[in-house]
Protein backbone atom coordinates (compact mmCIF):
# COMPACT_ATOMS: atom_id res chain seq x y z
CA UNK A 1 0.00 0.00 0.00
CA UNK A 2 1.71 3.64 -0.67
CA UNK A 3 2.02 5.63 2.11
CA UNK A 4 3.40 9.27 1.25
CA UNK A 5 5.56 11.05 3.73
CA UNK A 6 6.34 14.84 4.70
CA UNK A 7 9.38 16.24 6.41
CA UNK A 8 8.90 18.51 8.64
CA UNK A 9 4.92 18.88 9.50
CA UNK A 10 5.58 22.11 10.01
CA UNK A 11 8.78 25.14 9.39
CA UNK A 12 8.61 29.16 10.43
CA UNK A 13 11.22 30.79 8.50
CA UNK A 14 12.50 34.51 7.79
CA UNK A 15 11.45 36.13 4.74
CA UNK A 16 14.25 35.99 2.20
CA UNK A 17 15.11 32.61 3.69
CA UNK A 18 15.71 29.67 0.57
CA UNK A 19 14.09 26.17 1.97
CA UNK A 20 13.66 22.44 1.41
CA UNK A 21 10.17 21.23 1.83
CA UNK A 22 10.42 16.77 1.39
CA UNK A 23 7.83 13.95 0.66
CA UNK A 24 8.99 10.35 0.36
CA UNK A 25 6.68 7.88 -0.59
CA UNK A 26 6.62 3.82 -0.05
CA UNK A 27 6.42 2.71 -3.46
CA UNK A 28 8.29 4.33 -6.65
CA UNK A 29 5.56 2.88 -9.06
CA UNK A 30 3.84 6.05 -10.28
CA UNK A 31 2.60 8.00 -12.78
CA UNK A 32 3.38 11.19 -11.33
CA UNK A 33 4.08 13.46 -8.19
CA UNK A 34 1.94 16.46 -7.93
CA UNK A 35 2.81 19.17 -5.74
CA UNK A 36 0.01 21.53 -4.04
CA UNK A 37 -0.37 24.49 -1.77
CA UNK A 38 -3.52 24.81 0.69
CA UNK A 39 -4.33 28.26 1.73
CA UNK A 40 -6.47 27.86 4.95
CA UNK A 41 -10.45 27.80 4.36
CA UNK A 42 -9.28 27.08 0.34
CA UNK A 43 -8.99 24.39 -1.91
CA UNK A 44 -5.94 23.13 -2.95
CA UNK A 45 -4.06 24.74 -6.09
CA UNK A 46 -1.67 23.31 -7.69
CA UNK A 47 2.33 23.82 -8.14
CA UNK A 48 4.06 21.35 -10.07
CA UNK A 49 3.69 18.37 -11.69
CA UNK A 50 6.27 16.11 -12.24
CA UNK A 51 5.80 12.97 -14.65
CA UNK A 52 7.46 9.87 -13.61
CA UNK A 53 10.18 10.38 -16.55
CA UNK A 54 11.06 13.08 -15.23
CA UNK A 55 13.61 14.61 -12.67
CA UNK A 56 12.97 18.12 -12.29
CA UNK A 57 10.10 21.02 -12.57
CA UNK A 58 10.80 24.55 -12.55
CA UNK A 59 7.86 27.52 -11.94
CA UNK A 60 9.49 30.77 -11.17
CA UNK A 61 10.87 30.06 -7.34
CA UNK A 62 10.13 27.21 -6.86
CA UNK A 63 11.80 23.87 -7.97
CA UNK A 64 10.54 20.30 -7.27
CA UNK A 65 12.52 17.16 -7.95
CA UNK A 66 11.99 13.53 -8.54
CA UNK A 67 13.92 10.67 -7.61
CA UNK A 68 11.60 7.94 -8.29
CA UNK A 69 14.43 5.04 -7.68
CA UNK A 70 14.55 6.21 -3.77
CA UNK A 71 10.89 7.02 -3.43
CA UNK A 72 11.91 11.01 -3.05
CA UNK A 73 10.66 14.14 -3.79
CA UNK A 74 11.73 18.20 -2.80
CA UNK A 75 10.27 21.02 -3.33
CA UNK A 76 12.71 24.19 -3.48
CA UNK A 77 11.19 27.91 -2.58
CA UNK A 78 13.73 30.55 -2.95
CA UNK A 79 13.45 33.60 -1.52
CA UNK A 80 10.35 32.97 0.42
CA UNK A 81 7.59 35.57 1.13
CA UNK A 82 5.52 36.00 3.82
CA UNK A 83 2.48 35.37 0.71
CA UNK A 84 4.24 31.69 0.93
CA UNK A 85 2.50 30.98 3.81
CA UNK A 86 0.24 27.85 3.30
CA UNK A 87 0.25 24.22 4.02
CA UNK A 88 2.28 22.53 1.08
CA UNK A 89 1.46 19.01 -0.05
CA UNK A 90 2.37 16.32 -2.35
CA UNK A 91 0.81 13.69 -3.88
CA UNK A 92 1.62 10.59 -6.08
CA UNK A 93 -0.74 9.26 -8.30
CA UNK A 94 0.12 5.42 -7.97
CA UNK A 95 0.48 2.84 -11.27
CA UNK A 96 -1.69 0.24 -9.21
CA UNK A 97 -4.68 2.40 -9.53
CA UNK A 98 -4.13 5.56 -11.24
CA UNK A 99 -7.25 7.34 -10.89
CA UNK A 100 -6.52 8.47 -7.33
CA UNK A 101 -3.94 10.40 -5.42
CA UNK A 102 -2.58 9.77 -2.42
CA UNK A 103 -1.57 12.54 -0.32
CA UNK A 104 1.14 13.17 2.59
CA UNK A 105 -0.29 15.29 5.24
CA UNK A 106 1.20 18.63 4.82
CA UNK A 107 3.66 21.00 5.72
CA UNK A 108 2.55 24.08 7.36
CA UNK A 109 4.67 26.93 6.35
CA UNK A 110 5.00 30.25 7.94
CA UNK A 111 7.27 32.89 6.49
CA UNK A 112 7.60 35.98 9.11
CA UNK A 113 8.42 39.36 7.65
CA UNK B 1 -15.06 28.39 -16.39
CA UNK B 2 -12.05 28.97 -15.74
CA UNK B 3 -11.64 26.79 -12.54
CA UNK B 4 -13.52 23.95 -10.91
CA UNK B 5 -16.76 25.48 -9.50
CA UNK B 6 -18.29 23.80 -5.90
CA UNK B 7 -21.60 24.37 -4.40
CA UNK B 8 -22.58 25.64 -1.67
CA UNK B 9 -19.58 26.68 -0.46
CA UNK B 10 -20.97 26.10 3.04
CA UNK B 11 -23.54 23.84 4.20
CA UNK B 12 -24.96 23.52 7.49
CA UNK B 13 -27.71 20.83 8.04
CA UNK B 14 -29.29 18.82 10.94
CA UNK B 15 -28.67 15.08 11.55
CA UNK B 16 -30.84 12.89 9.75
CA UNK B 17 -31.27 15.60 6.58
CA UNK B 18 -30.20 14.54 3.24
CA UNK B 19 -27.79 17.27 1.89
CA UNK B 20 -26.30 17.55 -1.86
CA UNK B 21 -22.76 19.04 -2.98
CA UNK B 22 -22.45 20.15 -6.66
CA UNK B 23 -19.38 19.80 -8.88
CA UNK B 24 -19.10 22.04 -12.26
CA UNK B 25 -15.65 20.94 -13.62
CA UNK B 26 -13.15 22.51 -15.96
CA UNK B 27 -14.94 22.45 -19.66
CA UNK B 28 -13.40 19.61 -21.54
CA UNK B 29 -11.90 17.41 -18.67
CA UNK B 30 -13.39 13.61 -18.72
CA UNK B 31 -11.93 13.19 -15.35
CA UNK B 32 -13.77 14.15 -12.19
CA UNK B 33 -12.59 13.18 -8.47
CA UNK B 34 -14.34 14.04 -4.77
CA UNK B 35 -12.39 14.11 -2.02
CA UNK B 36 -13.03 14.79 1.94
CA UNK B 37 -10.67 16.54 4.28
CA UNK B 38 -12.01 16.47 7.63
CA UNK B 39 -10.34 18.67 10.51
CA UNK B 40 -6.46 17.60 11.42
CA UNK B 41 -6.95 14.85 8.48
CA UNK B 42 -5.39 14.31 5.57
CA UNK B 43 -7.27 14.11 2.02
CA UNK B 44 -9.67 10.74 2.00
CA UNK B 45 -10.59 9.67 -1.80
CA UNK B 46 -14.24 9.24 -2.39
CA UNK B 47 -14.94 7.91 -6.17
CA UNK B 48 -13.28 8.99 -9.56
CA UNK B 49 -15.92 9.28 -12.98
CA UNK B 50 -14.32 8.76 -16.17
CA UNK B 51 -16.99 10.76 -18.50
CA UNK B 52 -20.57 9.64 -16.79
CA UNK B 53 -19.26 6.60 -15.46
CA UNK B 54 -17.81 5.28 -11.90
CA UNK B 55 -15.08 2.90 -12.36
CA UNK B 56 -13.74 3.73 -9.04
CA UNK B 57 -16.29 3.88 -5.87
CA UNK B 58 -13.94 2.32 -3.69
CA UNK B 59 -13.90 5.54 -1.31
CA UNK B 60 -17.63 5.91 -0.35
CA UNK B 61 -17.59 5.50 3.41
CA UNK B 62 -21.18 4.40 3.56
CA UNK B 63 -24.47 3.58 1.40
CA UNK B 64 -25.54 6.79 2.43
CA UNK B 65 -22.81 8.06 0.09
CA UNK B 66 -23.79 8.44 -3.48
CA UNK B 67 -22.62 10.28 -6.36
CA UNK B 68 -23.31 10.97 -10.28
CA UNK B 69 -22.52 12.65 -13.19
CA UNK B 70 -24.23 14.10 -15.96
CA UNK B 71 -23.30 14.84 -19.69
CA UNK B 72 -19.47 14.16 -19.20
CA UNK B 73 -19.86 17.41 -16.86
CA UNK B 74 -21.26 18.70 -13.65
CA UNK B 75 -21.91 15.89 -10.87
CA UNK B 76 -23.31 15.53 -7.34
CA UNK B 77 -22.36 14.22 -4.08
CA UNK B 78 -25.04 13.44 -2.46
CA UNK B 79 -25.09 12.30 1.57
CA UNK B 80 -28.50 10.90 2.80
CA UNK B 81 -28.89 10.87 6.47
CA UNK B 82 -25.89 12.85 8.00
CA UNK B 83 -24.50 12.24 11.01
CA UNK B 84 -21.88 14.38 12.85
CA UNK B 85 -18.84 12.49 11.64
CA UNK B 86 -19.70 13.25 7.64
CA UNK B 87 -18.83 16.98 9.03
CA UNK B 88 -15.74 17.77 6.22
CA UNK B 89 -15.11 19.71 3.58
CA UNK B 90 -15.91 18.02 0.36
CA UNK B 91 -13.28 18.80 -2.50
CA UNK B 92 -13.78 18.17 -6.28
CA UNK B 93 -10.94 18.01 -9.08
CA UNK B 94 -10.96 17.76 -12.55
CA UNK B 95 -8.20 16.70 -15.09
CA UNK B 96 -8.20 16.69 -18.87
CA UNK B 97 -6.90 12.82 -18.63
CA UNK B 98 -7.29 10.20 -16.30
CA UNK B 99 -3.93 8.63 -15.97
CA UNK B 100 -1.19 11.10 -15.96
CA UNK B 101 -2.89 14.51 -15.93
CA UNK B 102 -2.83 17.27 -13.65
CA UNK B 103 -5.49 17.59 -10.73
CA UNK B 104 -7.42 21.10 -10.59
CA UNK B 105 -9.16 21.57 -7.00
CA UNK B 106 -12.44 23.52 -6.33
CA UNK B 107 -12.61 26.22 -3.09
CA UNK B 108 -14.36 22.85 -1.38
CA UNK B 109 -18.00 22.70 0.24
CA UNK B 110 -17.33 22.78 4.35
CA UNK B 111 -20.61 20.47 5.49
CA UNK B 112 -21.35 20.87 9.02
CA UNK B 113 -23.85 18.29 10.67
CA UNK B 114 -25.20 19.37 14.30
Amino acid sequence: KQEVTQIPAALSVPEGENLVLNCSFTDSAIYNLQWFRQDPGKGLTSLLLIQSSQREQTSGRLNASLDKSSGRSTLYIAASQPGDSATYLCAVRPLEYGNKLVFGAGTILRVKS
Amino acid sequence: GAGVSQSPSNKVTEKGKDVELRCDPISGHTALYWYRQSLGQGLEFLIYFQGNSAPDKSGLPSDRFSAERTGGSVSTLTIQRTQQEDSAVYLCASSSSAGRGELFFGEGSRLTVL
